[in-house]
């Protein structure tokens, strides 16, 4: 149990373009899923938190308008990366609140490299 | 805001030794800690975790202590093996649907 898929699991794109990255939990429910972008050598570093049915909230220095999240189902989050530069190359990694024994555990996606040309 | 110090940053050991792994919070209201274990490329898979209840929980070779009075916690690994080489990230949250507080990760080489 407690499984949470992303899609893709590699992009390449130009620069100017959007990238739209899917995070799925497989087996359970997740009113709350996490947004990490993770660069090379270093820590997680929280973008957003996702709320089935309302807004993300997003950490400080984060351009909400430039990485666009949408939480419509208790499956499904999917964090958008609006005309993406460069510096936008990252790991991204999604995680899922799962909550299905009260043990608030956190469970990780398998991560979505994002390369922009 | 929570914040999670984590060291050290690597640390290399023989196989069969032991690794311990050191975390701390400025929090107080943090109550579940768990650390994750990251190979190359791939997610962070939890490994284990502790809630502030409890002051030591271990699972065959691994095992996790808590102090909350001096708010630190700890990772042990014992009879490494090769296959224990990764980054190692501690974690502190406080509540269901917040989000957890990353350690920067300490990268654990063990050699055979």
């Amino acid at each position: 149990g407690a499984v949470v898929s992303q899609h893709p699991s590699w992009v390449i794109c130009k620069s100017g373009t959007s990238v739209k990255i899917e995070c799925r939990s497989l087996d359970f429910q997740a009113t709350t899923m996490f947004w990490y972008r993770q660069f090379p050598k270093q820590s997680l570093m929280l973008m957003a938190t996702s709320n089935e049915g309302s807004k993300a909230t997003y950490e400080q220095g984060v351009e909400k308008d430039k990485f666009l999240i949408n939480h419509a189902s208790l499956t499904l989050s999917t964090l958008t990366v609006t005309s993406a530069h460069p510096e936008d190359s990252s790991f991204y990694i999604c995680s899922a609140d799962y909550s299905g024994t009260g043990a608030e555990t956190q469970y990780f996606g398998p991560g979505t490299r994002l390369l922009v040309l | 805001g929570e914040n999670v110090e984590q060291h050290p940053s690597t640390l290399s050991v023989q196989e069969g030794d032991s690794a311990v792994i050191k975390c701390t919070y400025s929090d107080s209201a943090s109550n579940y800690f768990p650390w994750y274990k990251q190979e190359l490329g791939k997610r962070p898979q939890l490994i284990i975790d502790i809630r502030s209840n409890v002051g030591e929980k271990k699972d065959q070779r691994i095992a996790v202590t808590l102090n909350k009075t001096a708010k630190h916690f700890s990772l042990h690994i014992t009879e490494t093996q090769p296959e224990d080489s990764a980054v190692y990230f501690c974690a502190a949250g406080s509540q269901a649907g917040t989000a957890l507080i990353f350690g920067k990760g300490t990268t654990l080489s063990v050699s055979s």
